[in-house]
């Protein structure tokens, strides 16, 4: 149980072109969704903590008109890269939860974003 | 503040030896702590966790992982290493007291665990 599906899995795309990523809880109900992104050889940066049907919590320094993230749903949370340019290119992580604290987050398999 | 230390960006071990992964950490309060390992181009698959109760805790694929709040450390183990275990391995850890709600973990910044045949 507890698996998170996320899609796309690879994207190549233009400069300026805006990219949507979901992520899925698929056999859970997910309070808590985060979005981190990894630098290649480097740990998870937590960008968002996004809760269903209220605005994200943004990490300082990530912009959050660049990075619009949606949680419509207790199983679908959405990360969008707006205006997307090469120092956006990243391994874009997602990750679901239950609510309570000492839950493990459940992650999902990642985006690896090439922006030419 | 919460913080995750893996001193080693590097472990290597030869296949059917005992593998350590090192972690420590620093919280305010009582620390809830993780373990995930990532495969190439994959995202992280949960290990074990240690939320409260008896410091050996027990995980998928045969790892385990002791805490000590002495030393603050939850060290990930196995007593005999596979090359399929060979990834990359992160130690987390949340604030007990951090908030409602399931807050972001910190993680460590990755330790590579290569098992040579």
């Amino acid at each position: 149980g507890a698996v998170v599906s996320q899609h796309p899995s690879w994207v190549i795309c233009k400069s300026g072109t805006s990219v949507k990523i979901e992520c899925r809880s698929l056999d859970f109900q997910a309070t808590t969704m985060f979005w981190y992104r990894q630098f290649p050889k480097q740990s998870l940066m937590l960008m968002a903590t996004s809760n269903e049907g209220s605005k994200a919590t943004y990490e300082q320094g990530v912009e959050k008109d660049k990075f619009l993230i949606n949680h419509a749903s207790l199983t679908l949370s959405t990360l969008t890269v707006t205006s997307a340019h090469p120092e956006d290119s990243s391994f874009y992580i997602c990750s679901a939860s239950r609510s309570q604290g000492y839950q493990p987050q459940h992650f999902g398999d990642g985006t690896r974003l090439s922006i030419l | 503040a919460q913080s995750v230390a893996q001193p080693e960006d590097q472990v290597n071990v030869a296949e059917g030896n005992p593998l350590t992964v090192k972690c420590t950490y620093s919280v305010s309060g009582n620390p809830y702590l993780f373990w995930y390992v990532q495969y190439p181009n994959r995202g992280l698959q949960f290990l074990l966790k240690y939320i409260t109760g008896d410091n050996l805790v027990k995980g998928s694929y045969g790892f385990e992982a002791e805490f000590n709040k002495s030393q603050t450390s939850f060290h990930l183990k196995k007593p005999s290493a596979l090359v399929s275990d060979s990834a990359l391995y992160f130690c987390a850890v949340r604030d007990e007291n951090s908030g409602g709600g399931a807050d972001g973990l910190t993680f460590g910044k990755g330790t590579h665990l290569i098992i040579q045949p």
